[in-house]
């Protein structure tokens, strides 16, 4: 099946300084990957959608500036907490869609824990 | 507003009795459907979609249009099937999760 892998699976950074994760599609290409934030015992809130080759499309609510969305390629899309404070400590969750997938199914990473001290 | 309601934040039954996880939607326009579960330690994963209208593991879900709901349903429980489970509507790949429900089911 389709797999998703996730760089790093866990990082501790200082308050201020920026955190780039990345998400890689393994075995598919991606045109579509999406980036979501799970806090502990909550859903999964959708942050915003990453377009191969175009500006990400963001969630009301989420700041393009501090959570930059870079998807350069047909398999590696990657977030950057810029600035990163305690408050933006979570869980990251990517996923990808199979670009021939006529089911739009998403393929999950197996996420990215951030703490901000 | 596109909303997903999963009313149980935990179910808890015994192997072998009959299971149903309620989701009911509110979504414009005809949303895909989806079940997703995510197993302890593990990532999140497709269970099954309505489009296709197959059974995985057992589970079968219902789409009633009319009371916008995609209950989630199984006949006899197993132990394997204590994970956490997502109904996720959405159109375009993008996907709209609920608060998903814990299933736990006792020997």
């Amino acid at each position: 099946g389709a797999v998703v892998s996730q760089h790093p699976s866990w990082v501790i950074c200082k308050s201020g300084t920026s955190v780039k994760i990345e998400c890689r599609s393994l075995d598919f290409q991606a045109t579509t990957m999406f980036w979501y934030r799970q806090f502990p015992k909550q859903s999964l809130m959708l942050m915003a959608t990453s377009n191969e080759g175009s500006k990400a499309t963001y969630e009301q609510g989420v700041e393009k500036d501090k959570f930059l969305i870079n998807h350069a390629s047909l398999t590696l899309s990657t977030l950057t907490v810029t600035s990163a404070h305690p408050e933006d400590s979570s869980f990251y969750i990517c996923s990808a869609r199979d670009s021939t997938d006529p089911y739009n199914e998403q393929f999950f990473g197996p996420g990215t824990r951030l703490t901000v001290l | 507003a596109q909303r997903v309601t999963q009313p149980e934040k935990l179910l808890s039954v015994f192997k072998g009795a009959p299971v149903e996880l309620k989701c009911n939607y509110s979504y414009s326009g005809s949303p895909e459907l989806f079940w997703y579960v995510q197993y302890s330690r593990q990532r999140l994963q497709l269970l099954l979609r309505h489009i296709s209208r197959e059974s995985i593991k057992g589970f079968t879900a219902d789409l009633n249009k009319g009371e916008t709901s995609f209950h989630l349903k199984k006949p006899f429980a197993q132990e394997e099937d204590s994970a956490m489970y997502y109904c996720a509507p959405g159109n375009t790949g993008k996907l709209i999760f609920g608060q998903g429900t814990t299933l736990q089911v006792k020997p």
